[in-house]
């Protein structure tokens, strides 16, 4: 079956202005994990949603960070005021009730 | 929060050889799962292991969970085994990265 997609694969932007990034998790899948790795570097906790509970939201950087999620399903990521420190790539991964987690291929944003 | 720590952080191997690498974390977890990131980022499952041991192919894993920490064995390794691999922890929906051994694997 269709793994997690996420899109847009590549995205430039200038300091200061928002971005969005998708996420379409696995068909089913009741948990959907944000994370972001900046180059040579492990992976950063962002945002977790499971199912209607609040999401947990703790790994969020700052208050330019947001994200939601649709209808138990799609998720975006919104940053606004982009600043260079934000280029990174943005990992979305999903899973079942058994926890083990899909990644998506990511996407990498490059902030000028 | 609870601490990850993988161990070595880099690693380079001769085609044919056999490594074994490790995790540590601080306290009890929910699951805990490996993954390889290949050269081109992707993130590829390769085991789910809250405890026990499995194995697939060439790899297999072993979580000790009451003493806290996973190991990961990859045997007559090959050039493709060449990335970074990743050990993460789940504990309360809250997901931990340990910071990745790379591993080169020459021909």
């Amino acid at each position: 079956g269709a793994g997690v997609s996420q899109s847009p694969s590549n995205k430039v932007t200038e300091k200061g202005k928002d971005v969005e990034l998708r996420c379409d998790p696995i068909s089913g899948h009741t948990a959907l994990y944000w994370y972001r790795q900046s180059l040579g570097q492990g992976l950063e906790f962002l945002i977790y949603f499971q199912g209607n509970s609040a999401p947990d939201k703790s790994g969020l950087p700052s208050d330019r960070f947001s994200a939601e999620r649709t209808g138990g399903s799609v998720s975006t990521l919104t940053i606004q005021r982009t600043q260079q420190e934000d280029s990174a790539v943005y990992l979305c991964a999903s899973s079942s009730f058994t926890d083990t987690q899909y990644f998506g291929p990511g996407t990498r944003l490059t902030v000028l | 929060g609870i601490q990850v720590e993988q161990s070595p952080p880099d690693l380079i191997l001769q085609e044919g050889a056999n490594s074994t690498l490790r995790c540590n974390f601080s306290d009890s977890v929910n699951n805990l799962q490996w993954f390889h990131q290949n050269p081109w980022g992707q993130l590829i499952n390769l085991f789910y292991i809250p405890s026990g041991t499995k194995q697939n192919g060439r790899l297999s894993a072993t979580t000790v969970a009451t003493e806290r920490y996973s190991l990961l064995y990859i045997s007559s390794s090959q050039t493709t085994d060449s990335g970074v691999y990743f050990c993460a922890v789940l504990r309360a929906g809250k997901s931990t990265f340990g910071d990745g051994t790379t591993l080169t694997v020459k021909p």
